[in-house]
């Protein structure tokens, strides 16, 4: 049962463009929702998160917005830049039920070309 | 100059021996974690620990133990019992302060042949 899906595996913008990926949840009990960059044989770094008492939140490039009716979020990222090139996972948890866990989804790979 | 080793990066193994991946943390960190990724299927919770000399499993814990004798260390064994042990194991950690957010080590590569 996966309760936290990317269905897309990649994606690839032109550099200033605006990337926006996608990420879709089953659990209503989720409260909290992350996202992580990473990039090949290491690990993950933390980007920006969200609590499911907003729906949206802004760090520079990085806006993550929460669309709670639909269980989906969604990371934009403008302007795009080469080095944001990496495989991007969206986190959730449900701090009241689950602690400390997160469930990650399957990831995209972001390009952007030059 | 606070974080997460992993050790080593790359190990290899024979099939059928068991193999210990070390996960040290300096940031004082009540909770730590394992997780595998896999090709496509992001990471996967192994086994986590939110306070010292307790631990539970998580989504696929079977052929694995970890034991958490020391807040700072939180080792995971690797056994003979794990049928596809080939994977990019991720350690984590977590203040409880800090809502959710977890600090990932480099990770270590394990290949067994």
């Amino acid at each position: 049962d996966q309760q936290v899906k990317q269905n897309s595996p990649s994606l690839s913008v032109q550099e200033g463009r605006i990337s926006i990926l996608n990420c879709d949840y089953t659990n209503s009990m989720f409260d909290y929702f992350l996202w992580y960059k990473k990039y090949p044989a290491e690990g993950p770094t933390f980007l920006i998160s969200i609590s499911s008492i907003k729906d949206k939140n802004e760090d520079g490039r990085f806006t993550v917005f929460l669309n709670k009716s639909a269980k989906h979020l969604s990371l934009h990222i403008v302007p795009s830049q080469p080095g944001d090139s990496a495989v991007y996972f969206c986190a959730a948890s449900a701090r009241e039920t689950s602690g400390s866990r997160l469930t990650f989804g399957e990831g995209t790979q972001l390009t952007v070309n030059p | 100059d606070g974080g997460i080793t992993q050790s080593p990066k790359y190990l290899f193994r024979k099939e059928g021996q068991n193999v210990t991946l070390s996960c040290e943390q300096n940031l004082n960190h009540d909770a730590m974690y394992w997780y595998r990724q896999d090709p496509g299927q992001g990471l996967r919770l192994i086994y986590y620990s939110q306070i010292v000399n307790d631990f539970q499993k998580g989504d696929i814990a079977e052929g694995y133990s970890v034991s958490r004798e020391k807040k700072e260390s939180f080792p995971l064994t690797v056994t003979s019992a794990q049928k596809n042990p080939t994977a990019f194991y991720l350690c984590a950690s977590m203040n409880w302060g800090n809502l959710g957010e977890q600090f990932f080590g480099p990770g270590t590569r394990l290949t067994v042949l």
